[in-house]
Formats: C-alpha cells, structure tokens, sequence
C-alpha cells in the first residue's frame, strides 16, 4: 500500500524565519515519484517540484530546497526567509511507476506572519 | 489563460439531485484525472483518462459516480442522486504522457466546490 505522512498539522513562523516541512512515504515499489503541490487560499493546487527515487540528489530553487532521503523514506522541503506569500497548505504526493494516480499527504498548513 | 478550468466553480444543490461538472485540460495534455477533497485532507483520486479511455477508477466512486471524456479533450463528472457525503472539492488535473512509465506532472484546475444541502 502506498501512505504518505505529513505529521505537521499547522506550522507558524514569522516572516525572513526558515522553515521545514516534514515527508514520509511508504511503498513498495523500486521506482516511484514524489511531488510537492502548494495550494494557495484560493485554492488551486501548484506544482512544485517532482523527484524519481533513483536520483537522490538534493535540488534547491531559489528559496526553495527538498532534501530526498531514501534510507529514512523522507522528502522534506525547507523554505528559507519565508514571507507572507508563502502562507498556504502544501502537499506531499507520492506517484507510483506505471500508474498515473497520486497519493497525497493530509497537508501541513504554513501561516508566515508579517 | 491556458491552464486547466473547470466549471462550474461553486455548485449547491438538495439531496438526490443530480450535477455535473466539467474540465477543460491544457490543450495538449492527453492525461486527465478527477480527484475529490474534503476539508483538511489531501486530494483523493477518483478516476482518470487517457485520451477517451477511462483506464483507472477510484474504489471512491460508486455507482452514482460517472465520468466521460468522449473526444479525449474535456470531460464531465455527474454525480447522480447527491447525498450530503459528496460535499466537497472536484478537482481535475491533467498530464502530457509519453510512454507507459513517463510520469510528467499533473497540473491542476481551480476545483468546482459542491455543497449538498
């Protein structure tokens, strides 16, 4: 079974603070997807970054980086100097080889206060 | 605005009538998928197509579920006979497929919320 965890209900942090979003996934396949999704208040869902699970290099975009553990099953997203415009919930999905459904987390809510 | 749009955004109805969405993917995308979220989770897959064929379904949707994609552009999501449990977000998606293991990200629309009174 595929299971994607996201222990953090709700993160609070003040603006320029760093933050990091916690990820961990099951599954039983060799070769897997995972994503990162940003859904705003208004709601629509935005990709932001997919990662296969044979390139466990680390990958960093702007003020944005996802550190890609296989040995701890993890995908964590840390953003740094956070700003108001980062408020929203963000998703981890986890995709499997083959098929084309994903399996998301419940979300972590970030509030980035000014 | 070449994103995905879905229509209506916002739909009430009363318990036991039937509704209808659409979705209208990126021109190009020969992937589209239909996902539910309810308040404080994460999308749930219901169904999804390539091109015309429905190829994978949700144990989710019942049978009062039903989605089409007749020409492999846009689709339509009817639920029959609403119940309350349906309040939630539809959301759709689609992707650009190359090949059986490609896997391209999905890109998703801005969700038709349904209240069931």
């Amino acid at each position: 079974a595929q299971k994607v965890t996201q222990a953090q209900t709700e993160i609070s942090v003040v603006e320029k603070e760093d933050v990091t979003l916690d990820c961990v996934y099951e599954t039983r396949d060799t070769t897997y997807y995972l994503f990162w999704y940003k859904q705003p208040p208004s709601g629509e869902l935005v990709f932001l970054i997919r990662r296969n699970s044979f390139d466990e290099q680390n990958e960093i975009s702007g003020r944005y980086s996802w550190n890609f553990q296989k040995s701890t099953s993890s995908f964590n997203f840390t953003i740094t100097a956070s700003q108001v415009v980062d408020s929203a919930v963000y998703f981890c999905a986890l995709g499997h080889s083959g098929y084309s459904t994903l399996t998301f987390g419940k979300g972590t809510m970030l509030l980035v206060s000014p | 605005d070449t994103g995905v749009s879905q229509d209506p955004r916002h739909k009430i109805t009363k318990r036991g009538q039937n509704v209808t969405f659409r979705c209208d993917p990126i021109s190009e995308h020969n992937r589209l998928y239909w996902y539910r979220q309810t308040l404080g989770q994460g999308p749930e897959f219901l169904t999804y197509f390539q091109n015309e064929a429905q190829l994978e379904k949700s144990r989710l949707l019942s049978d009062r579920f039903s989605a089409e994609r007749p020409k492999g552009s846009f689709s339509t999501l009817e639920i029959q006979r609403t119940e309350q449990g349906d309040s939630a977000m539809y959301l759709c998606a689609s992707s650009l497929s190359s090949g059986s293991h490609s896997y391209n990200e999905q890109f998703f629309g801005p969700g038709t919320r349904l209240t069931v009174l």
